[in-house]
């Protein structure tokens, strides 16, 4: 049973680099039955994808961030990261990993429990 | 990309009671690429529904999911206490994958 858990900094200075990482278990993240990817919640707010990764490193971004993000696997650690760059206020949200189905913008399941990340000087 | 609009905001129902739950896309939803996931507090959302009415893996048959196009349904056919919760409808037939505001069913 695929599991996933979010792990980072919760506290990210504006301008900064936010880096986020997602462990993958009770699954291989080199398996070509899988794609990784990464939605956020800002408080109390709703859901926005940020984009998704394939084993073999193709990504898929939502063109409302692709300029800030990067997205990577790091097949040794059955790991895939985040990286937002230019942080502001408004990237402060709740950052969940999940597995998009079928496509890596299909449906998501399984979820990691989510991490909240707040950007503040 | 196509947008997604929930109603009603919030829904005030009594456990027993049938809930009924909308979502309506601006753009007709490819191969009724749609799912439905329901959030509790300080919880990740779950998958409940995808392709508008396949129940996912281990959820109730009380959760039901219809429609095409641009409209869709979720209903609950008899709310249990667990189920007071918001509930949030995803397309993925049109890049990039968005989501509704979401519906908050709560207690009456």
């Amino acid at each position: 049973q695929l599991q996933l858990q979010e792990s980072g900094p919760g506290l990210v200075k504006p301008s900064e680099t936010l880096s986020l990482t997602c462990t993958v278990s009770g699954g291989s993240i080199s398996s070509s039955s899988y794609y990784w990817g990464w939605i956020r919640q800002p408080p109390g707010k709703g859901l926005e994808w940020i984009g998704s990764i394939y084993y073999s490193g193709s990504t898929y971004y939502n063109p409302s961030l692709k300029s800030r993000v990067t997205i990577s696997v790091d097949t040794s650690k059955n790991q895939f990261s985040l990286k937002l760059s230019s942080v502001t206020a408004a990237d402060t949200a709740v950052y969940y990993c999940a597995s998009p189905v079928s496509n890596p913008r299909g449906w998501f399941d399984p979820w990691g429990q989510g991490t909240l990340v707040t950007v503040s000087s | 990309e196509i947008v997604l609009t929930q109603s009603p905001g919030t829904l005030s129902l009594s456990p027993g009671e049938r809930a009924t739950l909308s979502c309506r896309a601006s753009q007709s939803v490819s191969s009724s690429y749609l799912a439905w996931y329901q959030q509790k507090p300080g919880q990740a959302p779950r998958l409940l529904i995808y392709g508008a009415s396949s129940r996912a893996t281990g959820i109730p048959d009380r959760f039901s999911g219809s429609g095409s196009g641009t409209d869709f349904t979720l209903t609950i056919s008899r709310l249990e206490p667990e189920d007071f919760a918001v509930y949030y409808c995803q397309q993925y037939g049109s890049s990039p994958p968005t989501f509704g505001p979401g519906t908050k069913v709560d207690i009456k």
